[in-house]
């Protein structure tokens, strides 16, 4: 079974430094890109970016672009999110999904001509408080 | 404000149809494929279509996607209880160079 497992809930507070981690299963993990999603409270999706494992070859969204940044250590099928510098609008369930397989290098490279994700992680709550 | 427009809310009795539309332009749903996602209460979302119509095995044929120029459509027919949950629809855009999701459509069955 393809499986993404998230790690688990964080509570931090303004300033700390995070990362988040999502471990793939079933699958070879170095062959399809990760995504990572964020949703606050009560709101919808919003795409933050994503990589590939395999050489690590990532791409943001301009509107998280320098906010996060996003790694993989495909040596332990994981995929990481991280802050170095936490703010309480960070608050919100955190997402990584696979993207859909991709037969050519052409589609390999240009995320947008094969945008859909599945599995899901299951999500990380973050919280961030004083 | 999303990119992609979707109504806030749907609503329809056990049994019978709903769609749910996604309005976009052309520098998104109108050159790009568009993907649907299930999001139950309290779970992650759940890929329903890809590729504007395509459906993912395990997805009963009571649910059903389209597109037509810069709009994409959602039906459900036969609805139950159980498809009560939060839809929403994903493409790319190439104006912004990124990823680009409707606000969501919350169904539910009376």
């Amino acid at each position: 079974e393809v499986q993404l497992v998230q790690s688990g809930t964080e509570v931090k507070k303004p300033g700390e430094s995070l990362k988040i981690s999502c471990k793939g299963s079933g699958y070879i993990f170095s062959t399809y890109w990760i995504a990572w999603m964020r949703q606050m409270p009560g709101k919808g999706l919003e795409w933050m970016g994503i990589i590939y494992p395999g050489d690590s070859d990532t791409r943001y969204s301009p509107s998280f672009q320098g906010q996060v940044t996003i790694s993989a250590d495909k040596s332990i099928n994981t995929a990481y999110l991280q802050w170095s510098s936490l703010k309480a609008s960070d608050t919100a369930m955190y997402y990584c999904a696979r993207r859909g397989y991709c037969s050519s290098a052409s589609c390999h490279r240009n995320i947008g001509s094969l945008f859909w994700f599945d599995p899901w992680g299951q999500g990380t709550l973050v919280t961030v408080s004083s | 404000q999303s990119v992609l427009t979707q109504p806030p809310s749907v609503s329809a009795a056990p049994g019978q149809k709903v769609t749910i539309s996604c309005s976009g332009s052309s520098s998104n749903i109108g050159n790009n494929y568009v993907s649907w996602y299930q999001q139950l209460p309290g779970t992650a979302p759940k890929l329903l279509f890809y590729e504007n119509n395509k459906r993912p095995s395990g997805i009963p044929d009571r649910f059903s996607a389209s597109k037509s120029g810069t709009s994409a459509t959602l039906g459900i027919t036969g609805l139950q209880t159980g498809d009560e949950a939060d839809y929403y629809c994903g493409t790319w855009d190439n104006s912004l160079n990124e990823g680009v999701f409707g606000g969501g459509t919350k169904l539910t069955v009376l």
